[in-house]
């Protein structure tokens, strides 16, 4: 596709629900890398794929959340048992990986936990 | 790990005057990048700079690097209301090179 897709836009969930959010990378980009912005926050990093591997997952903030990337395609986080304090946008970009490629954003995913 | 923190929080300018943010990092770095964000959602690369630049420019974008403070500046020159925007700087990570790191950005309000 032309850009990073993500979906679904928005989501609403009640409080202990699961959700999925996904992820499509731009064709041929072998990084990918998921990042949590929460209102008036930066970006906070969650994992990095390479290819379909995941050699950091250190900013993932507890086990209720994987995430898991199907070749160098599309990618989903889910967060098990939501929490309220799991609102947030959830971001999501992928690039060619080296050290000086640019990152291209989805436009995002806004959790909303009720 | 390595980050990228901006200053200041935030800054309100009048449609036509230059507006200037700062970055600070904290290790060695290869480049820094800046990025863009309207309205919380996904971010824009503006420019990279390498770490044997000293100044690039990008249209009315102007970015300095100073190695020695561990620092940058970003400046837009001319600004216009819709560049009304959050703006952050990206150092990569010091142990995943190709990763990014942001900080809370510098929100930038151009009124007319």
């Amino acid at each position: 596709g032309a850009g990073v897709s993500q979906s679904p836009s928005n989501k609403v969930t009640e409080k202990g629900k699961d959700v999925e959010l996904r992820c499509d990378p731009i064709s041929g980009h072998t990084a990918l890398y998921w990042y949590r912005q929460r209102l008036g926050q930066g970006l906070e990093f969650l994992i990095y794929f390479q290819g379909n591997s995941a050699p950091d997952k250190s900013g993932l903030p507890s086990d209720r959340f994987s995430a898991e990337r199907t070749g160098e395609s599309v990618s989903t986080l889910t967060i098990q048992r939501t929490q309220q304090e799991d609102s947030a946008v959830y971001l999501c970009a992928s690039s060619l990986d080296h050290i000086e490629a640019v990152k291209y954003f989805g436009p995002g995913t806004r959790l909303t936990v009720t | 790990s390595q980050q990228g923190e901006e200053d200041p929080q935030a800054l309100s300018i009048q449609e036509g005057e230059n507006a200037t943010m700062n970055c600070s990092y904290k290790t060695s770095i290869n480049n820094l990048q800046w990025y863009r964000q309207n309205s919380g959602r996904g971010l824009v690369h503006l420019i990279l700079i390498r770490s044997n630049e000293r100044e690039k420019h990008s249209g009315r974008l102007r970015v300095t690097l100073d190695t020695s403070k561990k620092s940058s500046s970003l400046l837009i020159t001319a600004s216009r209301a819709a560049d009304t925007a959050s703006y952050f700087c990206a150092p990569p990570d010091t142990g995943t090179a190709s990763k990014l790191t942001f900080g809370t950005g510098t929100r930038l309000q151009v009124t007319l």
